[in-house]
């Protein structure tokens, strides 16, 4: 089976435009989850979608939002870039949600400028 | 609510020599737990995973992890530690969220 899968695999924009990162997750998954990581703040957890659903939520502003489309491929998007979005984004899907291991994606870095 | 220490920042080892890097979980029932590591700006990879049954649990890259309820530790051990080695691991736990630790930086030594 193909791996999960993020584009682009990089990306510069300039401060207060918006980003839209793609992930395609692993065939026959259906939860997809989102992660930013940086130097300063590690690995922190954005959303999860199950069945095009949002599942659950980390602790960022609503600039930071997501979607999950019927074929469990998932988007996210940036609005309003901010310097201190600069980071690797991590997508990762699972079989189901909670219990199964999560696979991940190579990321996404976006670069702020 | 579940959580994952990892007590450790940075290990630094030198090569040959054996490794520990702990992890210790918070959650009410009987957990899922993993390890995954990481090399300088890839994605995470999978290395292990208990579920349940033997507490001693065999992963990728000669890496094994042993769980302790009493201790609610999920230990991560590798007898020889080679330069490729080198990467940040992370402990995660699975249940009704998937909750990653802060990571272990690892360091080896020529």
């Amino acid at each position: 089976k193909a791996g999960v899968t993020q584009t682009p695999r990089y990306l510069i924009k300039t401060r207060g435009q918006q980003v839209t990162l793609s992930c395609s997750p692993i065939s026959g998954h259906r939860s997809v989850s989102w992660y930013q990581q940086t130097p300063g703040q590690g690995l922190q957890f954005l959303f999860e979608y199950f069945s095009e659903t949002q599942r659950n939520k980390g602790n960022f502003p609503g600039r930071f939002s997501g979607r999950q489309f019927s074929n469990s491929r998932s988007e996210m998007n940036v609005s309003t870039l901010e310097l201190g979005d600069s980071a690797l984004y991590l997508c990762a899907s699972s079989l189901e949600t909670g219990f199964y291991e999560q696979y991940f994606g190579p990321g996404t870095r976006l670069t702020v400028t | 609510a579940q959580s994952v220490t990892q007590p450790d920042i940075h290990i630094t080892v030198s090569e040959g020599a054996s490794l520990e890097l702990r992890c210790n979980y918070s959650y009410g029932a009987t957990p899922y737990l993993f390890w995954y590591v990481q090399s300088p700006g890839q994605g995470l990879q999978l290395l292990l995973k208990y579920f349940s049954g033997d507490t001693l649990v065999q992963g990728i890259k000669g890496f094994e992890a042993e769980f302790k309820r009493s201790q609610s530790s999920f230990n991560l051990r590798k007898p020889s530690v080679h330069w490729s080695d080198a990467a940040e691991y992370f402990c995660a736990v699975g249940g009704q969220n998937f909750v990653f630790g802060p990571g272990t930086r690892l360091s080896v030594l020529p």
